[in-house]
């Protein structure tokens, strides 16, 4: 079945540095979500890729899905504290009623 | 964005017994919602999709009849936990997929979650 592998599982950051984390799929995807997780909260959307290749940016934040459309990246610029928590990444299957599958999520703690 | 709200946010109950948690859009129409188990530090395990009117679908290893599923209108559902065991405490989070309109395009596949339920059992 459909897997979603998120690398890595841990992310110590120093405030205003930059970092990365990838998300693989072991099947095609029509479509890559990525949510947030505040300590204690439940996940927020942040946002869906559809198209092999795009690239979207919410401010500091870089995603992009590959050309395969397998796999995916989310690039923190400049972090911030505020940038404290969990982040998942979610896939659905190239089927139309594919599951929406998460990753393990990446959970990101902020050094001041 | 769109709203969830679930309740309740917080339950504790003794070993054996049943216990429900609803799951509510507020400000918009969803046939579908899924429900969701999370462990401390760890991923969302979906459980089963709630399709309003019909059966729910399980995942496998969900025991359809220890966790039971109602969608009885296109903004609710609830997930009943029964004959709960201390095995079964955990983060039960759900989410709704709205149904396409204007404010929600098609191409628009997101899910928004509820704040989650914390249930410990005794």
């Amino acid at each position: 079945g459909q897997q979603v592998m998120q690398i890595p599982q841990y992310q110590h950051v120093q405030e205003g540095e930059d970092f990365t984390t990838y998300c693989n799929s072991s099947t095609t995807l029509s479509n890559i979500q990525w949510y947030k997780q505040r300590p204690g909260g439940h996940p927020v959307f942040l946002i869906q890729l559809v198209k092999s290749g795009e690239v979207k940016k919410q401010k500091r934040l870089t995603f992009q899905f590959g050309e395969a459309k397998k796999n995916s990246s989310l690039h923190i610029t400049a972090t911030q504290t505020t940038d404290v928590g969990t982040y998942f990444c979610a896939g659905r299957g190239a089927d139309s009623w594919g599951k929406l599958q998460f990753g393990a999520g990446t959970q990101v703690v902020v050094t001041p | 964005g769109a709203v969830v709200s679930q309740h309740p946010s917080r339950v504790i109950c003794k070993s054996g017994t049943s216990v429900k948690i609803e799951c509510r859009s507020l400000d918009f129409q969803a046939t579908t919602m899924f429900w969701y188990r999370q462990f401390p530090k760890k991923s969302l395990m979906l459980m089963a999709t709630s399709n309003e009117g019909s059966k729910a679908t399980y995942e496998q290893g969900v025991e359809k009849d220890k966790f039971l599923i109602n969608h009885a209108s296109l903004t609710l559902s609830t997930l009943t936990v029964t004959s709960a065991h201390p095995e079964d405490s955990s983060f039960y989070i759900c989410s709704a997929r709205a149904i396409p309109s204007g404010r929600f395009p098609p191409s628009t596949d997101t899910q928004y979650f509820g704040p989650g339920t914390r249930l410990t059992v005794l």
